[in-house]
């Protein structure tokens, strides 16, 4: 079963911050986001292991909280390199699960 | 030097028709994978390949048959084509994902189907 993200979009200001949730009806022993701009390929932003660890990736963080089986993307004075959309994914039997995925759009 | 390849980039062809999409990794991965990406970037896993041999074959209309000569190369055929077959194509590869939590995924540029 596919996690549930939201929100499905955000439209942010060049500066702001915003939180990306991905939750899972079942155990997550990982969650994985990507992102994908317009007209490209997904791009691996990080993976989060089971035990709560954050990791980070310039101004992204990402939270992972097994036992809620939930994990939260924070992207800190959002630039417009930032646009895209985030997917979340999970590993289930060697293949990773998406999420829908929530557009972010950065104006300036 | 690009990682993942794919061609073509577009293709555009009449129902019924036969379609090959290539795929080729410089990354050493063994294990490479074909999402489909329908109209709403809904991003859905096909078929994945470990050193050559099937691991992971979705619910996918056997029209859709995945060929790996190699572990460098993953190729998708796609016979009868349909206009619900029209979506974009990536192609990803890995290194094997062991154990519960899986690894990076690159993907290639993707291709465009579309089915007139």
């Amino acid at each position: 079963q596919q996690p549930v993200q939201s929100p499905q979009a955000v439209i942010l200001r060049e500066g702001e911050d915003a939180v990306i949730n991905c939750s899972s009806s079942k155990a997550l022993y990982s969650v994985h986001w990507y992102r994908q701009k317009h007209g490209e390929a997904p791009v691996f932003l990080m993976i989060l292991l089971k035990g709560g660890e954050q990791k980070g990736h310039d101004k992204i963080s990402a939270s992972f909280n097994e036992k809620k089986q939930q994990s939260s993307l924070y992207l800190t004075a959002s630039q417009l390199s930032y646009s895209g959309t985030y997917f979340c994914g999970k590993n289930q039997g060697g293949k990773l699960i998406f999420g829908q995925g929530t557009e972010l759009s950065v104006k300036p | 030097d690009t990682a993942v390849s794919q061609t073509p980039k577009y293709l555009v062809t009449q129902m019924g028709n036969d379609k090959s999409i290539k795929c080729e990794q410089n990354l050493g991965h063994d294990t490479m994978y074909w999402y489909k990406q329908d109209s709403k970037k809904f991003l859905k896993i096909m078929f994945s390949y470990n050193n050559k041999e099937l691991i992971i074959n979705e619910t996918v209309p056997n029209r859709f048959s995945p060929k790996s000569p190699d572990k460098a190369h993953l190729n998708l055929h796609i016979n009868s084509l349909e206009l619900g077959d029209s979506a974009v194509y990536f192609c990803a590869s890995s290194n094997s994902p062991t154990g519960v939590y899986g690894n990076e995924q690159f993907f290639g540029p993707g291709t465009r189907l579309t089915v007139l």
